[in-house]
């Protein structure tokens, strides 16, 4: 089945900090969705990607869907305490609905 | 205001029990699912309905059931068949399959 490889695992941010993460696929998917999750919460949709080599921002957020078709990455800029969480992304191939999760990335504050 | 409500927000059953979950949607998507989020783990599809009366199973179906009589509603049964039930069991739904899903706030199973 396709899997996605999430990287990196967990992060440690300093606020102010840029962080980036990244996903890739061993198959080409047609979406790529980034998602955060609060702890107990479900996750909320940050950002949608539909097309190959497509940049799309939200806020300080930033991700784009790789030329390849098979990886995707996110960057937060200038990262305040609130981003802490957990980041996914998924994949949607042509197969048709069924969303493909990354493993996640946690997002932590500095001490 | 539009979205996906799931209750409760914890529960607790005894071994052995049936037990069924509720996600309700108000904005009128088509497609709706089940998903399992074990600790420190990654989302996995239970079940999936892209269509009122029809639903196909997920990677995990095994000890689960699901019926989607209505467009708006997509319960979930845990059954005693699941070997291990206690998880963060989440719902989402899609205008459509190839469409964005969009999650509920979840509801927490713990099977003593």
């Amino acid at each position: 089945g396709q899997q996605l490889n999430q990287s990196p695992q967990s992060m440690f941010i300093q606020e102010g900090e840029d962080v980036s993460m990244n996903c890739t696929s061993s198959s080409i998917f047609n979406t790529w969705l980034w998602y955060k999750q609060d702890p107990g919460e479900g996750p909320v949709l940050l950002i949608a990607l539909y097309k190959a080599g497509e940049l799309t921002s939200n806020g300080r957020l930033t991700a784009q869907f790789g030329i390849t078709r098979k990886d995707s990455f996110l960057n937060i800029s200038a990262s305040i305490p609130s981003d802490v969480g957990i980041y996914f992304c998924a994949g949607q191939g042509a197969a048709g609905n069924k969303l493909t999760f990354g493993g996640g990335t946690r997002v932590l504050v500095k001490p | 205001d539009g979205g996906i409500t799931q209750s409760p927000k914890y529960l607790f059953r005894k071994e052995g029990q049936n037990v069924t979950l509720s996600c309700e949607q108000n904005l009128n998507h088509d497609a709706m699912y089940w998903y399992r989020q074990d600790p420190g783990q990654g989302l996995r599809l239970i079940y999936y309905s892209q269509i009122v009366n029809d639903f196909q199973k997920g990677d995990i179906a095994e000890g689960y059931s699901v019926s989607r009589e209505k467009k708006e509603s997509f319960p979930l049964t845990v059954t005693s068949a699941q070997k291990n039930p206690t998880a963060f069991y989440l719902c989402a739904s899609s205008r459509g399959p190839a469409n964005e899903q969009f999650f509920g706030p979840g509801t927490r199973l713990t099977v003593l």
